[in-house]
């Protein structure tokens, strides 16, 4: 089974900030990796899938990158609605999602 | 709208089963795959089944498979979770989610959530 490690679990950052979070697969994952953002109470939503693509309606200050076992997902400058919960998912073998990272205002 | 609206959670006793279901609105359900992904509390998510557009394949990690079966009605728009010999680390939020191409998941419902406990 593949195994994702996500980094940070929690973030502090201020509105205007460039944030990044990071997923380490335990094999590679041919970029099939995935983000989403969690709100309290609300259903996950996603946000870029296959390491890089911008579902649509997502603002362009969200970023993805990687290949291989690292991958990155990147806040160019945060906005109040963009503190939550975010995690990464391979679908490269079957399904494994990332621990999660808190993102707080500071 | 894509909408999921999960429902049938609620308290069960360890050993007991559960049924899920979530109903689904706003596409033409036959044409995706569907999930069930599940949380625990304060945990990380897990992907617990996965079932193919007309129902004749599915999908599940070795932490439920032979004690959790998914199924679908089309022609009801409708995915269920059975859910057998429950375990108190069941005990979770369970999402319905729909997939894009058997591989990923694009929509998502509330979740509802299930306590496993005597």
């Amino acid at each position: 089974d593949i195994q994702m490690t996500q980094s940070p679990s929690f973030l502090s950052a201020s509105v205007g900030d460039r944030v990044t979070i990071n997923c380490k697969a335990s094999q590679n994952i041919n970029k099939y990796l995935n983000w989403y953002q969690q709100k309290l109470g609300e259903a996950p939503k996603r946000l870029i899938y296959n390491t890089n693509n911008l579902q649509t309606g997502i603002p362009s200050r969200f970023s993805g990158s990687g290949s291989g076992t690292d991958y990155t997902l990147t806040i160019s400058s945060l906005q109040p609605e963009d503190f939550a919960t975010y995690f990464c998912l391979q679908h490269n073998s079957f399904r494994t999602f990332g621990g999660g990272t808190k993102l707080e205002l500071k | 709208e894509v909408q999921l609206v999960e429902s049938g959670g609620g308290l069960v006793q360890p050993g007991r089963s559960l049924k899920l279901s979530c109903a689904a609105s706003g596409f033409t359900f036959s044409n995706y795959y569907m999930a069930w992904v599940r949380q625990a509390p304060k945990k990380g998510l897990e992907w617990v089944a996965t079932i193919s557009t007309s129902g004749s394949r599915t999908y599940y990690p070795d932490s439920v498979k032979g004690r959790f079966t998914i199924s679908r009605d089309n022609a009801k728009s409708s995915l269920y979770l059975q859910m057998n010999s429950l375990k108190s680390e069941d005990t979770a939020t369970y999402y319905c989610a729909r997939m894009v191409a058997n591989g990923y998941f694009d929509y998502w419902g509330q979740g509802v959530m299930v306590t496993v406990s005597s």
